[in-house]
């Protein structure tokens, strides 16, 4: 089973509209910890949230928010006032609690298009 | 502070010859990992280095391997490179091993290397 699935492939939206992209996880583990990071089309990985899986609330990060429903285990990522810059590939991730092991497991990607 | 730095940042290689990525975390950060970023298999981890130990790998053949030096920076070594080799690789360091937590669980990636293999 995947651990980290996301969805959509892509997704439009209006410049300063704002825009939700999927994703969804499977862990056993109790202690885990859930990232979002962009990918433009340069290449390089842009941190943007994280949710640990103790957190009470919700994450967020200027115009990021990280809508976390663990009994359902969701974890999408709002971007509000949607800006051109935004355009660029999404990913979510999952740290894993278990051990010292620290890799983190992608989703497939969601490639945002924000449109003037 | 300056962020992850990785060099060279495209390389051009024949199959069956080799090739060294180097990778620079942030300072003051101790873990170093490795990924490939290919368009049918997405992003794969391939090892992490803490303390120059290995502390983790990936499903990937032997022909891939890693160090770390004392000074945190990193190297990994692909051995008889194949056409499939064509990736992104991209390293990515954190303040250290533990518990899940954000300050230390945050793992910021370098600009990646575009490695193509004719």
């Amino acid at each position: 089973a995947q651990k980290i699935t996301q969805t959509q492939p892509g997704m439009f939206v209006q410049e300063k509209e704002a825009v939700t992209l999927d994703c969804t996880y499977d862990t056993s583990d109790q202690s885990y910890g859930l990232f979002w990071y962009k990918q433009p089309s340069s290449g390089e990985m842009i941190f943007l949230i994280y949710q640990g899986s103790y957190d009470e609330q919700n994450a967020t990060e200027g115009r990021y928010s990280l809508n976390f429903q663990k009994a359902r285990k969701s974890a999408n990522l709002v971007i509000s006032a949607s800006q051109l810059g935004d355009s660029a590939m999404y990913f979510c991730a999952m740290r894993e609690g278990r051990g010292s092991a620290r890799q983190l497991t992608f989703g497939s990607g969601t490639q945002l298009t924000v449109l003037p | 502070k300056a962020g992850v730095t990785q060099t060279p940042r495209y390389l051009i290689k024949t199959r069956g010859q080799q090739v060294t990525l180097s990778c620079s975390p942030i300072s003051g950060h101790r873990s170093v990992s490795w990924y490939q970023q290919t368009p049918g298999q997405g992003l794969q981890f391939l090892f992490e280095y803490f303390s120059e130990t290995q502390r983790n790998k990936g499903n990937f053949p032997g022909r891939f391997s890693g160090r770390q030096f004392s000074n945190s920076r990193s190297e990994m070594n692909v051995s008889t490179l194949e056409l499939g080799d064509s990736a992104l690789y991209l390293c990515a360091s954190s303040l250290a091993p533990g518990l899940v937590r954000s300050s230390t669980d945050t793992q910021y990636f370098g600009p990646g290397t575009r490695l193509t293999v004719l």
